[in-house]
């Protein structure tokens, strides 16, 4: 079974719908991330938690929400979604090794969302 | 502001090539730097994470250099194999920062 998962893999919705993407993982990591990935874009952060209780803005979190229900899982929110926001999304966790050292981050297989 | 350059975007070669993919980024107070590979519509696997203190690292038929005075990296890949065709991307995170910059990645075709 696949450590991070995100549900659901593909959706395409109308302009003003409400959306929600979920990620689970099973790592055990406290921290998780959401990105959208545009092409020639490259990858941008939208939102991140170090914990339940630590939620953080990234470089793009305009237009989205995001609700850490538990350590295991993040979701994240279009509150009304619009053509622009048409990207594939990834969830990722991490864990610091001792030191402070940055780990590696493990990325979930994507939400492909196309917004009309 | 961290910015993370890849180049070439886009590299085709004869399957049993040796390659180099270039990294570049401009602000060297970084912890570490990763290069991932990204299959097409698939998530991103991490191949290498090289901390900031070290030099390379290897795994398997995959080398990765850091040379943060200067600010490059490069993914070495020998003999490469049509399965080695994805997208590679390498990711920093800011000095201090928990959040990864990447760049736009380099797409490979290793051709049979």
């Amino acid at each position: 079974d696949a450590d991070v998962t995100q549900t659901p893999r593909n959706r395409i919705t109308k302009t003003g719908k409400r959306i929600m993407l979920e990620c689970s993982q099973t790592k055990g990591h406290d921290r998780m991330y959401w990105y959208r990935q545009d092409p020639g874009l490259g990858l941008q952060l939208i939102y991140y938690s170090f914990d339940v209780k630590d939620i953080n803005k990234g470089e793009i979190s305009d237009g989205y929400s995001v609700s850490r229900q538990a350590q295991a899982k993040f979701s994240l929110s279009l509150e009304s979604a619009i053509p622009n926001q048409t990207a594939l999304y990834f969830c990722a966790t991490s864990e610091p090794t001792s030191g402070g050292a940055k780990d590696t981050q493990y990325f979930g297989p994507g939400t492909r969302l196309t917004v009309l | 502001k961290q910015e993370v350059t890849q180049i070439p975007a886009a590299l085709s070669v004869p399957e049993g090539e040796n390659l180099v993919l270039n990294c570049s980024f401009t602000d060297s107070a970084i912890y570490n730097l990763q290069w991932f590979r990204q299959d097409p519509g698939k998530g991103l696997t991490s191949l290498l994470l090289i901390q900031s203190s070290q030099r390379e690292q290897t795994s398997g038929r995959l080398n990765a250099s850091l040379d943060k005075s200067s600010g490059r990296s490069t993914l070495y890949i020998a003999a490469s194999q049509p399965g080695d065709s994805a997208t590679y991307l390498c990711a920093v995170p800011p000095g201090g920062s928990e959040k990864l910059v990447f760049g736009k990645g380099t797409k490979l075709t290793v051709n049979p």
